[in-house]
């Protein structure tokens, strides 16, 4: 087995500021992605990397930048944080590209911006 | 594009009460049907996946079963527990598309004791 680790737990932040959220698999799988989780709107793709520094843009990319530079860890940075933000940040890894992999979740990082 | 439409945003039931959570999709394939629960301060989990081969996934005590003809992917349990008590998300794979999941907005369900 294995286990996704995302910090922080919680972040709160201010408006217009850069936050950094991390995430660290010891899967080994080779594709890791990054969701956002808002209430009543299901899990939406921020950005997916097939392998160590590849990335790839999802459904949500702007106002997200991404960094895989090793197989086990995946960053995810907010470059301006909006006011009164609130959602869940969703780190998520399979073995390999394609539905057919399942997709192993993370408990998630809790933005709140003042 | 894919969608997936999860019509109920809650469910309220008591326990040994029968499960009925509604899902339909749209797609221009045939697509791999999942369904994830998330329980409280976790990540989603796969709880069961459908391709079109197999038509029903059964898992836990949950059933799905694919039907093509009303592009539907209804989850059902004969008698659900309090620790059922999770949020309920069905999703799909455009495997001829993006190949990627495209997830509905979750239906949170709640068992009374």
């Amino acid at each position: 087995g294995g286990i996704i680790t995302q910090t922080p737990k919680f972040l709160i932040g201010q408006e217009g500021q850069k936050l950094t959220l991390k995430c660290q698999q010891n899967f080994n799988h080779d594709t890791m992605y990054w969701y956002r989780q808002d209430s009543g709107k299901g899990l939406r793709l921020i950005y997916y990397s097939i392998t160590e520094n590849d990335l790839q843009k999802g459904d949500l990319s702007e106002g997200y930048d991404a960094s895989r530079e090793k197989k086990s860890s995946f960053s995810l940075t907010v470059t301006s944080a909006q006011k009164n933000e609130m959602a869940v940040f969703l780190c998520a890894s399979s073995m390999d590209w394609g539905g057919a992999y399942e997709q192993y979740f993370g408990p998630g990082t809790r933005l709140t911006v003042l | 594009g894919d969608s997936v439409t999860q019509k109920q945003g809650q469910v309220t039931l008591s326990e040994d009460d029968f499960l009925f959570i509604n899902c339909t999709y749209s797609t221009t394939t045939y697509p791999t049907l999942l369904w994830y629960v998330q329980y409280p301060g976790q990540g989603p989990q796969l709880l069961l996946k459908v391709t079109t081969a197999n038509n029903k996934g059964i898992s836990r005590g949950f059933e799905a079963t694919y039907d093509k003809g009303t592009t539907s992917f209804h989850l059902q349990k004969a008698s659900v527990q309090e620790s059922d008590s999770a949020v309920y998300f069905c999703a799909l794979v455009n495997t001829g598309g993006a190949d990627r999941l495209t997830f509905g907005k979750g239906t949170q369900l709640i068992i009374q004791p």
